[in-house]
């Protein structure tokens, strides 16, 4: 059974960068029928794509966020990671980690969620 | 970016009653490429639908979606206890992908 979990820290001050990193397991991250993707979630609000990634490195963002996003993968660790720079409180959601379908993008497996507060 | 726009933002309902969930997209989805997911208070999106009208690996038959143009229904046919919960629509035909504000399906 496939199964991801987000890590890294809840609380970020403003203007710093948000790391979080996604550990799948019961899986191999290098396979050609999916990408791995980031997706958050305003306290109270919907859910905003982040941005997603193939195993080759190959990297899709959100405009709305790409100034400021970096996602890589590290093949050897069956891990990926988001980068998100000069955050603000407009920044504080839950973080999930995904697995999203190669050619059309449904979402089928979904980490747990991690909060990410942005304050000082 | 498509705009999804889904209605009514909460549904009032009892169970055993039939659930009809809209999402109207601001342009052409093409292929289909449509998604609903399912989430219950502090847990991640559960993929329900996939395609506009597939059913995910587990997803119960009372779950059932369509489209007509621009415009894609999620009807779950007979409320049980645990199908209450916030319901997204997602479109995948162009990117940025993007998901609908969200429908509550709360008990009457």
């Amino acid at each position: 059974q496939l199964q991801l979990q987000e890590s890294g820290p809840g609380l970020v001050k403003p203007s710093e960068t948000l790391s979080l990193t996604c550990t799948v397991s019961g899986g191999s991250i290098r396979s050609t029928s999916y990408y791995w993707g980031w997706i958050r979630q305003p306290p109270g609000k919907g859910l905003e794509w982040i941005g997603s990634i193939y195993y080759s490195g190959s990297t899709f963002y959100n405009p709305s966020l790409k100034s400021r996003l970096t996602i890589s993968v590290d093949t050897s660790k069956n891990q990926f990671s988001l980068m998100l720079s000069s955050v603000t409180a407009a920044d504080t959601a839950v973080y999930y980690c995904a697995r999203l379908m190669y050619g059309p993008n449904e979402i089928d497996y979904w980490g747990q969620g991690t909060l990410v507060t942005v304050s000082s | 970016e498509i705009v999804l726009t889904q209605s009514p933002g909460t549904l009032s309902l009892s169970p055993g009653e039939r659930a009809t969930l809209s999402c109207r997209a601001s342009q052409s989805v093409s292929r289909s490429f449509l998604a609903w997911y399912q989430q219950k208070p502090g847990q991640a999106p559960r993929l329900l639908i996939y395609g506009a009208s597939s059913r995910a690996t587990g997803i119960p038959d009372r779950f059932s979606g369509s489209e007509s143009g621009t415009d894609f229904t999620l009807t779950i046919s007979r409320l049980e206890p645990e199908d209450f919960a916030v319901y997204y629509c997602q479109q995948y035909s162009s990117s940025p992908t993007t998901f609908g504000q969200g429908t509550k399906v709360e008990i009457k």
